[in-house]
């Protein structure tokens, strides 16, 4: 059993750029969600994917959007980057409505915004 | 809005004690806390879950315990060793669909040998 993998693992960007994160869920899992983690704080959720249609969105403004893939796959795109968009940025898979496993995460992408 | 508060401050504790973890929350109305643990440069890895209508929960050498009444919930970590040493992140996540886990900030776990 695979758990989730991210890609790339750090990334350097400039400001006024477009990213893409990608993430791998989990064999089994059916639902991908997205963090944010500032250095020093716990993740901020940015929205979750459930049969390829977003399902809840945390307060993140709209150049944060993704995609979920009919393999559950997903992506994560951030366009016209801030200095403030440096952080982790966390994917974490799960199978809805089943909350008694928790979510498993990945290592996450380390992004910076120069 | 909706507040979860871990002592920001880390916790050293000498190996073999028991380490208490603690998590306060207010306007929230959970469905379900669960415990996480990160290492530096790591995503979470779950430990447990405790539902809003139990009270305590065991796995091992750990235990957590929930009281809605108190908005709280106690991690402990009994016999810690250094290799217990890491951050700890309390989440909580509600009824509605697209749950969310709402964290809090952490605790900084350091057990000394």
């Amino acid at each position: 059993e695979t758990g989730v993998t991210q890609s790339p693992t750090h990334l350097i960007k400039t400001r006024g750029q477009q990213v893409t994160l990608r993430c791998s869920s989990q064999s089994g899992h059916n639902t991908v969600s997205w963090y944010q983690q500032a250095l020093g704080q716990g993740p901020q959720f940015i929205f979750q994917y459930y049969r390829e249609e977003e399902n809840g969105r945390g307060n993140f403004p709209p150049r944060f959007s993704g995609l979920q893939f009919p393999n559950y796959s997903s992506e994560l795109n951030v366009n016209a980057l801030e200095l403030d968009d440096s952080a982790l940025y966390l994917c974490a898979s799960s199978f809805y409505s089943d909350a008694n496993y928790g979510y498993t995460f990945g290592s996450g992408t380390r992004l910076t915004v120069v | 809005s909706q507040k979860i508060e871990q002592n920001s401050e880390a916790l050293n504790i000498q190996e073999g004690k028991t380490a208490t973890l603690t998590c306060n929350y207010t306007n929230y109305s959970p469905a379900y806390l669960q415990w996480y643990r990160q290492d530096p440069g790591r995503g979470p890895v779950f430990l447990l879950l405790i539902r809003e209508n139990e009270k305590e929960k065991r796995k091992e050498r750990l235990k957590v315990t929930f009281d809605t009444t108190l908005k709280q919930s106690l991690f402990h970590i009994t016999a810690s060793q250094p290799a217990d040493s890491a951050t700890y992140l309390c989440a909580l996540e509600g009824f509605n669909a697209g749950n969310m886990l709402t964290f809090g900030g952490g605790t900084r776990l350091m057990v000394k040998p």
